[in-house]
């Protein structure tokens, strides 16, 4: 079945310090994928999304490739802010029949310090 | 404002009693999720509707279920055969399709005592 692998955190990193989340996914066919992101006691809003290979998504600084020779989709952002520390996920999308859903990784924890 | 509500946002039961969380959405979305969150464990998919009277179960549908009586509504159900119920539950919604975006509900802790 489809399932999604992200790096286990938590990741605490300086503010302006570069970010990278890996992602890797396995799944049949050709899912789209997405980051979310969670802050505390809320739930989950899309932070970015690619729909197909070499596609690249990106939102409020931060960027993602969809690689399909490697099955990846890492998080990148070149200079964070104590306001991105959060719980970042990955997902992918895929039909199964008639439906369609995500599936989720494990969530890393990123927490920004001064 | 368009979006996706779930209440109450805290819910304490008594262990052996059944207890149903809301979960209405005014987007005109036509699919709806529901998931668990456990720490450490992601997002886990408990049941899934691409449309009014119609559900499948996800990964996790033991113990609980669902109903999908209007486009707007999709109410959980956590029953007392759920064995560890304690956890945070998300709703979301979806246009049809895999490429489109979730919205999320701001969730509901419950904690079973």
């Amino acid at each position: 079945g489809d399932s999604v692998t992200q790096m286990e955190g938590p990741v605490t990193l300086s503010e302006e310090a570069f970010l990278t989340i890996n992602c890797t996914y396995t799944a049949t066919g050709y899912p789209s994928l997405f980051w979310y992101v969670q802050y505390p006691g809320e739930g989950l809003q899309l932070l970015l999304k690619a729909t197909k290979a070499d596609d690249k998504g990106s939102n409020k600084g931060f960027e993602a490739t969809y690689r399909k020779e490697t099955t990846s989709f890492h998080l990148e952002k070149g200079s964070v802010q104590v306001s991105d520390s959060a719980v970042y996920f990955c997902a992918l999308g895929s039909n199964t029949g008639t439906a369609s859903k995500l599936t989720f990784g494990t969530g890393t924890r990123l927490q920004v310090t001064l | 404002d368009g979006g996706i509500t779930q209440s109450p946002k805290y819910l304490f039961r008594k262990e052996g009693q059944n207890v149903t969380l809301s979960c209405e959405q005014n987007l005109n979305h036509d699919a709806m999720y529901w998931y668990r969150q456990d720490p450490g464990q992601g997002l886990r998919l408990i049941y899934y509707s691409q449309i009014v009277n119609d559900f499948q179960k996800g990964d996790i549908a033991e113990g609980y279920s669902v109903s999908r009586e209007k486009k707007e509504s999709f109410p959980l159900t956590v029953t007392s055969a759920q064995k560890n119920p304690t956890a945070f539950y998300l709703c979301a919604s979806s246009q049809q399709g895999m490429n489109t975006e979730a919205f999320f509900g701001q969730g509901t802790r419950l904690t079973v005592v």
